[in-house]
């Protein structure tokens, strides 16, 4: 059975910049959650989504989103990029919702800004 | 003060000594989980809580609600088992909160 899978695992942008990241689950999964990682901050959530509806958001600026498609691959989109949006990005998906199930992480993609 | 507080912050273990990690949090949760980070920064989930114990292998976790605190305990520790380990908490409203981690190191 397939991993998590995301991609791309390492991109390069410069301020003002957009990206978009992709998150595929494991097959047959439908909950996809989404976690900024910083060295100063730690491990943060954005958000949450379950049968393409966004379930819960963390405590990030509009600049963040995203969306799930009825496959359940999600797409997060970071606009407008800053310095401190440099972080390894996380998905994670499990067969029910966040706190009704065990979470299968991917490897990450790592996103620096120059 | 941090929702979440994992104790110790950095630990270093000689091979095949007992380990105990312990997380602390202070709101009302849904559930608890365990995760192992290792370098290059894949997670595995360890485990998932709302009460009680679990065992998986060497490792045990436990949860008291009441007293809102939670351990990890790692058995007959391994160089294999140095890794970043942290406590997640899912608080009411399905927000999942993060403690800072414990940097283990297990020594041959």
């Amino acid at each position: 059975k397939a991993g998590v899978t995301q991609t791309p695992r390492y991109l390069i942008k410069t301020r003002g910049q957009q990206v978009t990241l992709s998150c595929s689950p494991i097959s047959g999964h439908r909950s996809v959650s989404w976690y900024q990682q910083t060295p100063g901050q730690g491990l943060q959530f954005l958000f949450e989504y379950f049968s393409e509806t966004q379930r819960n958001k963390g405590n990030f600026p509009g600049r963040f989103s995203g969306r799930q498609f009825s496959n359940s691959r999600s797409e997060m989109n970071v606009s407008t990029l800053e310095l401190g949006d440099s972080a390894l990005y996380l998905c994670a998906s499990s067969q029910g919702t966040q706190n009704t199930g065990e979470l299968f992480f991917g490897e990450g993609s790592r996103l620096t800004v120059l | 003060k941090n929702e979440v507080e994992q104790s110790p912050q950095n630990l270093t273990a000689q091979e095949g000594e007992f380990i105990t990690i312990n997380c602390s949090y202070s709101v009302g949760i849904s559930a608890l989980h365990w995760l192992q980070q290792h370098p290059g920064g894949g997670i595995v989930s360890l485990f998932m809580l709302s009460s009680g114990k679990k065992k998986h292998g060497r490792l045990i976790a436990t949860i008291n609600i009441q007293e809102k605190h939670s351990s990890l305990h790692i058995t007959a520790s391994h160089p294999r088992d140095s890794a970043v380990y942290i406590c997640a908490v899912m608080e009411y409203g399905n927000k999942l909160v993060f403690g800072a981690g414990t940097i283990l190191r297990v020594k041959s």
